[in-house]
């Protein structure tokens, strides 16, 4: 099993909504990330989470705010966004070791702000 | 920094024709290499990875050799259809969590 689920598989809200992400794995990767992809480019990290705790942040606005309740789930929680957060929002996972380094991504969710 | 170089797309061929996509990286050490599809409205699938110089990774008829001597990882098949039409990243993982992607190349091929 080499899967990552996310739901929902798309969403809409408005700028003043709270919606949160969710993402979910069970291949025991002890690493756990979210990305933001805006159309026709490539992933960018927004953060990582290693063995339940954050170990990238890369200087992500506060209204995403990540969370790691356990080794096998992930949330992204969202709060007031902007029209160019709309994205397509990316979880993944991977496994702490030098040679099975490669990482697993899940469907991602289509995020409108309106 | 560690980065990635892929061709430009988009790319265009006829059903069974053959594909090449060009990527070479720059990083220090021994960075693992993979190539990712995403098919419109989907996430990254991983395609195939190579882990050190002269590894072949393979799968599904798409082939890339990790070529430390040119610092490349061209990904290539034999004769494509037209459920290969997607974008495809090649990517490194540069350590400590870091995966470097390239900009991606579409691919459209007709039948």
């Amino acid at each position: 099993d080499t899967e990552v689920t996310q739901t929902p598989k798309h969403l809409v809200m408005g700028m003043t909504n709270k919606k949160s992400l969710k993402c979910e794995q069970h291949m025991g990767h002890r690493a756990m990330y979210w990305y933001k992809q805006k159309a026709k480019k490539p992933p960018e990290l927004m953060f990582v989470y290693s063995y339940e705790k954050l170990s990238i942040n890369e200087s992500v606005p506060s209204r995403f705010s990540p969370e790691c309740p356990n080794s096998s789930l992930l949330n992204l929680h969202l709060h007031a966004l902007q029209p160019e957060d709309s994205a397509l929002y990316l979880c993944a996972s991977s496994q702490e070791d030098r040679v099975r380094t490669e990482a697993f991504f899940g469907q991602g969710t289509r995020l409108t702000v309106v | 920094g560690d980065s990635v170089t892929q061709m430009e797309g988009p790319v265009t061929l006829s059903e069974e024709a053959f594909l090449t996509i060009n990527c070479t990286y720059t990083a220090t050490g021994y960075p693992s290499l993979f190539w990712y599809v995403q098919y419109p409205g989907e996430g990254l699938q991983l395609l195939l990875k190579a882990t050190k110089a002269d590894d072949k990774g393979s799968n599904k008829g798409f082939e890339a050799t990790y070529r430390k001597e040119t610092t490349s990882f061209h990904l290539e098949k034999g004769s494509v259809q037209v459920s290969d039409s997607a974008v495809y990243f090649c990517a490194l993982f540069s350590g400590t969590y870091k995966y470097i992607f390239g900009t991606g190349t579409r691919l459209k091929v007709l039948a």
